[in-house]
């Protein structure tokens, strides 16, 4: 089975500009999640998405947003990019419900100058 | 709302030496409970995890045990190796993953 994979792997923006960032989810997962790591802390959730709908979301602003697609595969957009959304931002799968383990991609590392 | 808590790092450690790694959460219901370990300049991969109180999540010599008594599930190993330096992460699941702060183990020969 595939796993989580992200792309680009490094990114350098500029600050004010806009991002896409994009996940295909491990073969099977219906349940796909982003989240912001910045250097030396935990991950922290950004927003959930099931069969194509938002169905949880973290204490970030609206200019975070994202899709899911038919084949489960992801984005996370960010807006008006600022020097603190630099970070590593990891996607994660999952089949649904608690117990199940999430597998996380690799991450994008952003960077905003 | 729910929150991890757990011990600061770096811990630093010889080879063959005994690891223990704290967690503590605090969470309404019962959440299910993970640690996740990465490696430098990866993303995260699932260690073990424990869906219910007393239950053991084992693998690759670590353990973990959901103590709802305590609201705990620390992290153990008999003896590490230098392969398990890395950062380790305890996470509970209640619909989304929240995460501890991290916890830096490095493994000296």
């Amino acid at each position: 089975e595939t796993g989580v994979t992200q792309s680009p792997t490094h990114l350098i923006k500029t600050r004010g500009q806009q991002v896409t960032l994009r996940c295909s989810s491990q073969s099977g997962h219906n349940t796909v999640s982003w989240y912001q790591q910045a250097l030396g802390q935990g991950p922290q959730f950004i927003f959930q998405y099931y069969r194509e709908e938002e169905n949880g979301r973290g204490n970030f602003p609206p200019r975070f947003s994202g899709l899911q697609f038919p084949n489960y595969s992801s984005e996370l957009n960010v807006n008006a990019l600022e020097l603190d959304d630099s970070a590593l931002y990891l996607c994660a799968s999952s089949l649904t419900g608690r117990n199940y383990g999430y597998t996380f991609g690799s991450g994008t590392r952003l960077t905003v100058v | 709302g729910n929150s991890v808590t757990q011990m600061e790092g770096p811990v630093t450690l010889s080879e063959e030496a005994f690891l223990t790694i704290n967690c503590t959460y605090t969470a309404t219901g019962y959440p299910s409970l993970f640690w996740y370990v990465q490696y430098p300049g990866e993303g995260l991969q699932l260690l073990l995890k424990a869906t219910k109180a007393d239950d053991k999540g084992s693998n690759k010599g670590f353990e973990a045990t959901y103590r709802k008594e305590t609201t705990s599930f620390h992290l153990e190993k008999g003896s590490v190796q230098v392969s398990d330096s890395a950062v380790y992460f305890c996470a509970l699941s209640w619909g989304k993953l929240q995460f501890g702060a991290g916890t830096q183990v490095v493994v000296t020969p």
